[in-house]
């Protein structure tokens, strides 16, 4: 069965460090998205990605925060600048349509210090 | 404002008993409805969704949810919950109007725990 796949697992960063999240979307899907749940809050909506562009993105997805699809199959969040509010565990999810089902990975785990 | 709750943090139940757990949405038009489980360790996995139709709409595990409009619910439930169903779950909708591109909003989740 295909799924989304997230590297790294889990990536320990100084403050003011850049990083790089990587996620492999399902390979027919179209839509791409990413959320983040700070430990003990909820999962909460930062960007989405369709046919080469930004979409939609919330608040939180401010100019620390960009994304790409560097090669047809890959799909990376970068934070410029990592602060320690930026602790939390990152999903990547994609779709086949819009409003179809959305299929997470397994999470990213980001530790800033 | 626009909000997803689960009043329920944190749920037990004994193996073999029902289950119902609740979610409630505030927006100003039906938006679509999913519930999601998410087990310790892994991502998050779709149980069922409501577009339109049938309000009571079945999904896998054995789960089914009923919307009603009148309340602004959509509860989970499931008649006879096994022990591989303790796990976090998940309210979300998406709201599809407003040129929304479908990202979920969800509610704070309910985590289950499942007695012997």
């Amino acid at each position: 069965e295909p799924e989304v796949t997230q590297t790294p697992s889990h990536q320990v960063t100084q403050m003011g460090q850049e990083v790089i999240l990587r996620c492999v979307p399902i390979s027919n899907h179209l839509y791409f998205y990413w959320y983040r749940q700070i430990l003990g809050q909820k999962v909460e909506f930062l960007v989405s990605f369709y046919n080469n562009e930004i979409s939609e993105k919330s608040e939180i997805f401010d100019d620390q925060f960009s994304v790409e699809r560097p090669d047809g199959s890959n799909f990376t969040l970068k934070i410029r600048s990592t602060k320690l509010e930026d602790s939390a565990m990152y999903f990547c999810a994609s779709s086949s349509d819009l409003y179809n089902e959305q299929f997470f990975g397994p999470g990213t785990r980001l530790t800033v210090l | 404002a626009q909000s997803v709750t689960q009043p329920d943090i944190h749920i037990t139940v004994s193996e073999g008993a029902s289950l119902e757990l609740r979610c409630n949405y505030s927006y100003g038009a039906t938006p679509y409805l999913f519930w999601y489980v998410q087990s310790p360790g892994q991502g998050l996995q779709l149980l069922l969704k409501y577009f339109s139709g049938d309000t009571l709409v079945q999904g896998i595990k054995g789960f089914e949810a009923e919307f009603k409009r009148s309340q602004s619910s959509f509860n989970l439930r499931k008649p006879s919950v096994h022990w591989s169903d303790a796990a976090e779950y998940f309210c979300a909708v998406a709201l599809n109007y407003g040129g929304s591109q479908g990202n979920l909003i969800f509610g704070k989740g309910t985590k289950l725990s499942v007695k012997p």
